[in-house]
C-alpha cells in the first residue's frame, strides 16, 4: 500500500532557529500534499495545500513567511518553520494524495507519522 | 461544500462491548467517506473508505461502517472492543467528483475499559 514517510519524527530546537520537516511519498507520486498542525487532543488543522511545481495555498490565518512549504518533486514536500518560537511547538502531520486504485477511482489521503516540534 | 460532524468527542466502552462511533456528513455532491485512526504520537491510518458500490464497507481490525444516504451518516462499528482499539478516530469526507479536498471531523477519542 501507499506509504508516506515523514522526517524527523521529533525535533527539539532553540527559539529563533529554523526547522525543516520532510514529507516523502515512498511508492507513489503525489501531485498534492497537505500539511496539518495538531494540538494535544484536538483535530487536525489544515495549514496549507502543496502542489508540485507551484506555490502552496495557505489557509486563512497561517503565515506563509513563517511556514515555508516547498513541493519540489512528485515525491517530496518540505515544511520549514522559520525563526521558531515556543508557541510553534506542536505536532505537524503531512499527507499525500494518491489514487486508491483503478477499481475505486477515488483519491485516498495517506498520512505521515507526524513530526513533533518542541521549541525551547 | 462538504462538512463532517462527529457526535461525542469521547466514547468509553468495556472490553468486548460494541463500539459505535457516529459520523454525519453534509455534501452537495456524492461523497467519498473515510474513517481514520490515530494512535498516540502517530499519524493517521486509513481504517476504511466508501466510494461507490456496497454501502457496508469492512476495514482493518474488524471495523466496518455503513453509508446511509437517507440519514447522511457513516457510523463506524466494531462488534467487540479490544484494548488495542483505544485511539482517536476521525471521520472524513471528500468530494466524490474531484476527490481533491478532504474535510475532517473533530475526532472521537475511544477509551476501552478492561
Amino acid at each position: 500500500g501507499a506509504v508516506v514517510s515523514q522526517h524527523p519524527s521529533w525535533v527539539i530546537c532553540k527559539s529563533g532557529t529554523s526547522v525543516k520537516i520532510e514529507c516523502r511519498s515512498l511508492d507513489f507520486q503525489a501531485t498534492t500534499m497537505f500539511w496539518y498542525r495538531q494540538f494535544p487532543k484536538q483535530s487536525l488543522m489544515l495549514m496549507a495545500t502543496s502542489n508540485e511545481g507551484s506555490k502552496a495555498t495557505y489557509e486563512q490565518g497561517v503565515e506563509k513567511d513563517k511556514f515555508l512549504i516547498n513541493h519540489a518533486s512528485l515525491t517530496l514536500s518540505t515544511l520549514t518553520v522559520t525563526s521558531a518560537h515556543p508557541e510553534d511547538s506542536s505536532f505537524y502531520i503531512c499527507s499525500a494524495l494518491g489514487l486508491a486504485g483503478v477499481r475505486s477511482g477515488a483519491n485516498v489521503l495517506t498520512f505521515g507519522a507526524g513530526s513533533r516540534l518542541t521549541v525551547l | 461544500a462538504q462538512s463532517v460532524t462527529q457526535l461525542g468527542s469521547h466514547v468509553s466502552v468495556s472490553e468486548g462491548a460494541l463500539v459505535l462511533l457516529r459520523c454525519n456528513y453534509s455534501s452537495s455532491v456524492p461523497p467519498y467517506l473515510f474513517w481514520y485512526v490515530q494512535y498516540p504520537n502517530q499519524g493517521l491510518q486509513l481504517l476504511l473508505k466508501y466510494t461507490t458500490g456496497a454501502t457496508l464497507v469492512k476495514g482493518i481490525n474488524g471495523f466496518e461502517a455503513e453509508f446511509k444516504k437517507s440519514e447522511t451518516s457513516f457510523h463506524l462499528t466494531k462488534p467487540s472492543a479490544h484494548m488495542s482499539d483505544a485511539a482517536e478516530y476521525f471521520c472524513a469526507v471528500s468530494d466524490g467528483n474531484t476527490g481533491n479536498q478532504f474535510y475532517f471531523g473533530t475526532g472521537t477519542s475511544l477509551t476501552v475499559i478492561p
